[in-house]
């Protein structure tokens, strides 16, 4: 299967400290994105990163790409109440579909 | 532009009705997908369409599914008949096209009864 995979599955942690998920694929990719979903609502985009990029920053947000090991990991740093979702990881391949992990739910407590 | 747009946000129907699913993907994109989302197969693809042609439906469950793309602003998902494991919800996703990020609607929580 290509279905990427997210560790940890679930994650709670104090506000204010830094959150790391992981995803690991299995076959070459073009690009891998990262996703968040609140509760009951759609998935948003967070950051695309290619397969020939290593690191990536967007805010809060910083994803590294492992092509040789075939993993990425998102860090959200100071994390807050409101970065309390569901996220997940998505493996673009060179069909242009993208295929999708189970997702890490990530709680922020107070 | 407004984002992705599915309706209804939510619909509960009796088990052998007919339900249609209705997206409005993002004016200019050419990619559209389908996704249903459980708790317990997670978020899967499907059907998707390229320039309004139906590219890959392998993940359509089974022959009570059916996607149609009548042109580049509008897509419907129909079940009929429609059976309680069907309750999920379904998320539409367009993109530019190519290797670029997916933008979701809100989507539609059926729940069949």
């Amino acid at each position: 299967s290509q279905q990427g995979e997210e560790d940890p599955q679930a994650l709670s942690i104090q506000e204010g400290e830094n959150a790391t998920m992981n995803c690991s694929y299995k076959t070459s990719i073009n690009n891998l994105q990262w996703y968040r979903q609140n509760s009951g609502r759609g998935l948003v985009h967070l950051i695309l990163i290619r397969s020939n990029e290593r690191e990536k920053h967007s805010g809060r947000l910083r994803v590294t790409l492992d092509t040789s090991k075939k993993s990425s990991s998102l860090l959200i740093t100071a994390s807050r109440a409101a970065d309390t979702a569901s996220y997940f990881c998505a493996t673009m391949y060179s069909n242009y579909q993208l295929i999708w992990g189970a997702g890490t739910k990530l709680i922020i407590k107070p | 532009d407004a984002g992705v747009i599915q309706s209804p946000r939510h619909e509960v129907t009796e088990m052998g009705q007919e339900v249609t699913l209705r997206c409005k993907p993002i004016s200019g994109h050419n990619s559209l997908f389908w996704y249903r989302q459980t708790m317990m197969r997670g978020l899967e693809l499907l059907i998707y369409f390229n320039n309004n042609v139906p590219i890959d439906d392998s993940g359509m469950p089974e022959d009570r599914f059916s996607a149609k793309m009548p042109n580049a602003s509008f897509s419907t998902l129909k079940i009929q008949p429609s059976e309680p494991r069907d309750s999920a919800v379904y998320f539409c996703a367009s993109t530019l096209g190519g290797y670029t990020e997916a933008f979701f609607g809100q989507g539609t929580r059926l729940t069949v009864v």
